[in-house]
């Protein structure tokens, strides 16, 4: 099957920096999701990107689907933004099935 | 419009107990997944839906069982609890097909199997 792997694995910011997250895949997918677990374990959909770029507040994503990556990118980083962010892809034929990424779990301090 | 609802949010199960995790989505989304997810990974799928009627394994199916008989319910059953299925489940549905196939998910049920 399709992998996807995630990196960092783990990052800690302070407060105010910026980030980018990487996701990468392993073969041609019809569609890309961005997601956000918060600490109460809720997963929170941030991102639908087959391709192109997305800009939500103070997130952007971006996805390169010839190149089998797609990154998120945090500016001016939130005690909010803690938590685990999933990328997760559909690949072609598979009823819309998603293959998640294993995470990158994010720690923002003041 | 409450979007997915799944219950309950927590249970524990003593070995060898049954239960039904219910979901139920009102955004009248053809597609329905049960997915699980152990401490400090990601997702797993266990079973989806293409629609009424219509059901299929994922990657993890074994103990589990699901049924569609309505659009809107897509319930899964373990027939005989094993610490091994101590997890968190997410149930998910989306419009499937080629235009949109964005996925939307419940807040997750707590298991734990002693």
């Amino acid at each position: 099957g399709i992998q996807v792997e995630q990196s960092p694995p783990d990052l800690i910011l302070q407060e105010g920096a910026n980030s980018t997250l990487r996701c990468n895949f392993s073969d041609s997918v019809n569609n890309l999701q961005w997601f956000h677990q918060n600490p109460w374990g809720q997963l929170i959909n941030l991102f639908y990107i087959p391709s192109g770029t997305k800009q939500n507040g103070r997130l952007s994503a971006t996805t390169v689907a010839t190149e089998r990556y797609s990154s998120l990118y945090i500016s001016s980083s939130q005690t909010t933004d803690s938590g685990v962010y999933f990328c997760a892809v559909e690949r072609p034929g598979t009823a819309s099935k998603l293959t998640f990424g294993t995470g990158t779990r994010l720690q923002v301090t003041l | 419009n409450a979007g997915v609802t799944q219950t309950p949010k927590f249970r524990i199960l003593k070995i060898g107990q049954s239960m039904t995790l219910q979901c139920t989505q009102d955004m009248n989304h053809n597609y329905m997944y049960w997915y699980r997810q152990d401490p400090g990974m990601g997702l797993k799928l266990i079973y989806y839906s293409v629609g009424a009627g219509i059901t299929d394994k994922g990657e993890v199916p074994n103990g589990y069982n699901v049924s569609r008989s309505t659009t809107e319910d897509f319930p899964l059953r373990l027939e005989l609890a094993a610490p091994s299925q101590t997890s968190v489940y997410f149930c998910a549905s989306s419009y499937g097909g080629k235009l949109n196939t964005e996925a939307f998910f419940g807040q997750g049920t707590r298991l734990t199997v002693v």
